[in-house]
């Protein structure tokens, strides 16, 4: 039972324009909504999150929104820069002090100059 | 800033061998976990710590897992009997306090079991 999807394994665009990854997932008890972005050889680094009582967040060039009636969760990267080209990480955890987080498959993001 | 640490980068072990894989974590955090990641596959959960003992473990971390924090600075994952499917990078992360707050995760430790 995967609780967690990440339709599309992989997203090229063009630099400057936006770069929208999507999350699906099952369990509407998940409270808090985080995007993980890596790079080759390193591990994930934290980039934005989102508790289950927003709908949106932003930070700089990049917006979290959450849809709980769909269960879905996308992030939102504009003016989208060559740099930001790494796998992108989806992850959901509950309220508690285990806190264990249920990763996306990942989307890989290419962003083209 | 400061960062969770993994050594070694690379381990490459016989089946049947036990292994130890080390972390260290982030002085102020409180909360440790281990993940793995098989080649092409997604990050998966093993074990969370927190308070000196496990506080959630997952249907991978079997009797051939154990974590300890040894001396207060290090977290460590042993596999006891290594099997050709324990061959994944195997990913540190700490926490510092309350289950909002991101996780830190290390670059992670690649085992490879021949």
């Amino acid at each position: 039972d995967q609780q967690v999807k990440q339709n599309s394994p992989s997203l090229s665009v063009q630099e400057g324009r936006i770069s929208i990854l999507n999350c699906d997932y099952t369990n509407s008890m998940f409270d808090y909504f985080l995007w993980y972005k890596k790079y080759p050889a390193e591990g994930p680094t934290f980039l934005i999150s989102i508790s289950s009582i927003k709908d949106k967040n932003e930070d700089g060039r990049f917006t979290v929104f959450l849809n709980k009636s769909a269960k879905h969760l996308s992030l939102h990267i504009v003016p989208s820069q060559p740099g930001d080209s790494a796998v992108y990480f989806c992850a959901l955890s509950y309220n508690t002090n285990a806190g264990k987080s249920t990763f996306g498959d990942g989307t890989t993001l290419t962003v083209k100059p | 800033e400061p960062e969770v640490t993994q050594t070694p980068s690379h381990q490459v072990t016989q089946m049947g061998q036990e292994v130890i894989l080390r972390c260290v974590p982030i002085s102020n955090h409180l909360y440790f976990y281990w993940y793995r990641q098989i080649l092409g596959q997604k990050v998966e959960f093993l074990v969370s710590f927190y308070n000196n003992e496990i506080s959630e473990k997952s249907e991978i971390f079997d009797d051939q897992f154990s974590v300890e924090r040894p001396d207060g600075s290090n977290f460590t994952l042993k596999i006891r009997s290594t099997k050709l499917e324990d061959s994944a990078m195997y990913f540190c992360a700490s926490r510092k306090g309350e289950s909002n707050q991101p996780q830190h995760f290390g670059d992670g430790t690649r085992l490879s079991i021949l």
